[in-house]
């Protein structure tokens, strides 16, 4: 069965922090791994990563991908009270379904 | 551009009723629609896969006699919630893809059911 795991499931931090959020995943015919940001209605994407050791940059946030290891981080540098949200990790596998199997998610409190 | 509708955005039905949501493509057409339901505090769960034209695919699990869709079109998707209980009561969200890229799913803003 599919799987995907993110850690931790809840964070709390202070402004400026950074933070990094994992996900791991266990799915037959890999295809990409996406990270969403989701705040009060549906995710908006963030990144895709289809190949190892490339790192996806926007902003202050960057994701990379270990295909070897099997997971993935979510890095979100000098955070600011707008990053708080739930951080959704999903993986696009394979055999022409293009269906997502996502993780639980990761929520993220930035105080001020 | 890639812009995905839902309608109603929320909707509140008695038990024993029946619900339809649709999600459109506004401005792409849409091969593959995908509709989830993700319940307070938990992620977003698949329940079915629509091409157009053809029957969807359900996850397993998922009533398809109770969850009924229909990809009549390119742009719209619907989906109907047959005799509504409580515990249908949900966030439903569908994505499409289709828009600029083959790849990445366009999600629409979401309806709120709420079955009494």
């Amino acid at each position: 069965e599919d799987k995907v795991v993110q850690s931790p499931l809840s964070l709390v931090v202070h402004e400026g922090d950074t933070v990094t959020l994992n996900c791991s995943y266990e799915v037959t015919n890999f295809r990409s791994l996406l990270w969403y940001k989701q705040e009060k209605k549906a995710p908006t994407f963030l990144f895709m990563l289809t190949s190892s050791g490339i790192e996806k940059k926007s902003g202050r946030l960057s994701s990379i991908l270990d295909k070897k290891e099997l997971f993935s981080i979510l890095n979100i540098t000098a955070t600011q009270t707008g990053d708080s949200a739930v951080y959704l990790c999903a993986v696009e596998a394979g055999g022409g379904s293009e269906k997502l199997v996502f993780g639980k998610g990761t929520k993220l409190t930035v105080n001020p | 551009g890639a812009v995905v509708s839902q309608h109603p955005s929320w909707v509140i039905c008695k038990s024993g009723t029946s619900v339809k949501i649709e999600c459109r493509s506004l401005d792409f057409q849409a091969t593959t629609m995908f509709w989830y339901r993700q319940f307070p505090k938990q992620s977003l769960m698949l329940m079915a896969t629509s091409n157009e034209g053809s029957k969807a695919t359900y996850e397993q699990g998922v009533e398809k006699d109770k969850f009924l869709i229909n990809h009549a079109s390119l742009t719209l998707s619907t989906l109907t919630v047959t005799s509504a209980h409580p515990e249908d009561s949900s966030f439903y969200i569908c994505s499409a893809i289709g828009g600029r890229t083959s790849y990445e799913q366009y999600f629409g803003p979401g309806t709120r059911l709420t079955v009494t």
